[in-house]
């Protein structure tokens, strides 16, 4: 099972929105919705930020949300703040047998 | 307030054994699926295994050779981990399980193959 596929990088500056691409296949992203996404500071545990592709736990910011489109799943930051630099991954369910698979990471700027 | 402490990691030769445990507190365990996610230094993350009331899963690459339990009685969760390979070294995070995702995280536990 292959990583899902996101952009190794994205920034913006503080104020503006960015959005995080994660794209699978029909096997996972696009065949379940149960798309999770993490926030990760270095060298701390990752952080539960969206469920369900667009749930948002109570202690997450309305600023992000969640979307999906075919087998790409979408993270969006608006009105991007400094505590919002860190690494986020996509999490998905996939296949007949129960597995989960992650993307490859993004790694958020704010310049 | 969810905790999850992880303990057990350490330095081991290829081909060795560890077990890791992991501490948890703050919810109702025995009706908890409960996971491992790890992270290879520089790395992504990577989904490991996972166990709920009545089944165990792991990804292929450990398959055979992890063996996750739970030990409801103590709200304990364990990884026992054997014929290590190199490529197993990463810092390995024990995560409560809910909702197709893992909703809480433990701080992790360094787990370091080489000879």
């Amino acid at each position: 099972q292959s990583a899902l596929t996101q952009p190794a990088s994205v920034s913006g500056s503080p104020g503006q929105s960015i959005t995080i691409s994660c794209t699978g296949t029909s096997s996972d992203v696009g065949g379940y919705n149960y798309v999770s996404w993490y926030q990760q500071y270095p060298g701390k545990a990752p952080k539960l930020m969206i469920s369900d592709v667009s749930n948002r736990p109570s202690w997450v910011p309305n600023r992000f949300s969640g979307s999906k489109s075919g087998n790409t799943a979408s993270l969006t930051i608006s009105g991007l703040q400094a505590e919002d630099e860190a690494d986020y991954y996509c999490c998905s369910f996939t296949g007949s047998t129960i597995r989960y698979v992650f993307g490859t990471g993004t790694k958020v700027t704010v310049l | 307030e969810v905790q999850l402490v992880e303990s057990g990691g350490g330095l081991v030769q290829p081909g060795g054994s560890l077990r890791l445990s992991c501490a948890a507190s703050g919810f109702s365990f025995s009706s908890s699926a409960m996971g491992w996610v790890r992270q290879a230094p520089g790395k992504g993350l990577e989904w490991v295994s996972l166990i709920n009331a009545g089944n165990t899963y792991y990804t292929d690459s450990v398959k055979g050779r992890f063996t996750l339990s739970r030990d409801n009685s103590k709200n304990t969760l364990h990884l026992q981990m054997n014929s290590l390979r190199a490529e197993d070294t990463a810092v390995y995070y024990c995560a409560k399980f809910g909702n197709y995702c893992f909703d809480s995280w433990g701080q992790g536990t360094l787990v370091t193959v080489s000879s």
